[in-house]
């Protein structure tokens, strides 16, 4: 089993509509959450981390976290066609040093 | 200004030669990590640093080595490359405190005939 599960999709959605991706994790004393997002060909990019249960949002995105089924999930609203890419969901165990990324998501958003 | 820079960006080489990928970062951070992405298997870790005399292997260190010269630059090395040593390299850093977030850099597209 891996330490991080995503759908690689691809997850299409038309344009102004609400993308949701989801991930699931194995260790249960995982501690840090994160979503990077990586367009074609370029490097990761860091755009929401969550640490307790319950929703962060920041502009379009929303990140919700639910220790207790072990699942970690990403909204966009509005959906653009700049929004199109993998995102990655990654786990963090501060005191094992251990830090595990999902394969990602492929998100098309059609215009 | 970048906060963490890679080179090469591209870099085409044939099997057998010695390659070493650099890694510069502005950011403070005292981690530094370095990971290659093949299509369909995401990221995996080769090798991580949390300061310059500590340095640990990662899933797939077999092949490579790692050079922390200073807070600021962790290399990576291939000694003998071979073709299935060609991928995405990425270094990345993170400041160590309980989040650990990690910021990547731009990446190193590496090819090996």
């Amino acid at each position: 089993q891996k330490e991080v599960e995503q759908n690689s999709g691809p997850l299409s959605v038309p344009e102004g509509a609400i993308a949701s991706l989801n991930c699931t994790y194995s260790d249960r004393v995982s501690q840090s959450f994160f979503w990077y997002r990586q367009y074609s060909g370029k490097s990761p990019e860091l755009i929401m981390s969550i640490y307790s249960n319950g929703d962060k949002e920041d502009g379009r995105f929303t990140a919700q976290l639910n220790k207790a089924s072990q699942y970690v999930s990403l909204l966009i609203r509005d959906s653009q066609p700049s929004d199109s890419a993998t995102y990655l969901c990654a786990v963090g165990l501060y005191n094992f040093n251990k830090f595990y990324f999902g394969s990602g998501t492929k998100l098309n958003v059609k215009p | 200004d970048a906060d963490v820079t890679q080179t090469p960006r591209n870099r085409i080489t044939k099997t057998g030669k010695r390659i070493m990928l650099e890694c510069s970062q502005t950011k403070g951070h005292d981690r530094m990590y370095w990971y290659r992405q093949d299509p369909g298997l995401g990221l995996r870790l080769i090798y991580y640093s949390f300061d310059v005399k500590d340095i640990n292997k990662g899933e797939i260190s077999d092949g490579y080595s790692v050079s922390r010269q200073a807070q600021a630059k962790f290399s990576l090395s291939l000694e003998s490359a071979i073709p299935n040593q060609t991928a995405l390299y990425f270094c990345a850093t993170s400041d160590g405190t309980e989040y650990n977030e990690q910021f990547f850099g731009p990446g190193t597209r590496l090819t090996v005939l």
